[in-house]
């Protein structure tokens, strides 16, 4: 079974442009989470969505982080302007619910925003 | 605030011998616990999880242990190996879609 696939698995970017990350969680789970991890804050929940809408999204750092799932199958994560701050590894996991709380993670991206 | 920590940020083992991780919780109302892995480079990789009316659980070459009482969470590897080099994270779920990451466990297994 394919697990969580995400992309790109690194992006390096300038200051002030617009990045724009990608989820496509496994078949049949029904909640997709954002996280990102750095070595200061370790890994910090951004997002939640269940069902396609957004449950709980007050991790998001700003208004410059947006993110989106217009289906059950696909997610982005969208930083606009980006920031040198930004810089992290983004992760994107998933989990069926039902009772079963554990989280299935892709690979993450890395961004670099310089 | 309430938090998940852990008591060593690093774990040094031969390979071969046991391995212990330690996890301490604050929140009694936590009610499922999980164990990750991540290997450099890679996401978190599920390992085991246990719920808080159980003691023990026991996987592939994985223990995991709850004391409710003190409020301590361990892992356990049996016969640690070169592969089980990497990072372990305690996760605590309090019966809703969160879960509350510790600050991670580097463990480095020596040949």
């Amino acid at each position: 079974d394919a697990g969580v696939i995400q992309s790109p698995r690194h992006e390096v970017t300038e200051m002030g442009q617009e990045v724009t990350l990608r989820c496509k969680p496994i078949s049949g789970h029904n909640s997709l989470f954002w996280y990102r991890q750095t070595m200061m804050r370790g890994l910090e929940l951004l997002i939640y969505f269940n069902n396609n809408v957004p449950i709980d999204d007050s991790g998001m750092p700003e208004d410059r982080f947006s993110a989106k799932m217009p289906n059950a199958s696909f997610s982005t994560l969208k930083i606009q302007p980006s920031e040198p701050r930004d810089s992290a590894v983004y992760f994107c996991a998933s989990s069926s619910g039902g009772g079963r709380p554990e989280q299935y993670f892709g690979p993450g991206t890395r961004l670099t925003v310089t | 605030g309430e938090s998940v920590g852990l008591h060593l940020p690093t774990l040094s083992v031969q390979e071969g011998d046991n391995s212990i991780i330690n996890c301490a919780y604050s929140n009694s109302a936590s009610d499922y616990f999980i164990w990750y892995k991540q290997e450099s480079g890679k996401g978190p990789q599920f390992i085991i999880d246990i719920r808080s009316n159980m003691d023990k659980r026991q996987g592939q070459r994985v223990t995991v242990l709850l004391n409710k009482t003190v409020k301590h969470l361990s892992l356990q590897i049996a016969a640690t190996q070169p592969g089980d080099s990497a990072v372990y994270f305690c996760a605590e779920n309090r019966n809703d879609y969160k879960l509350s990451f510790g600050a991670g466990t580097t463990v480095t297994v020596r040949a």
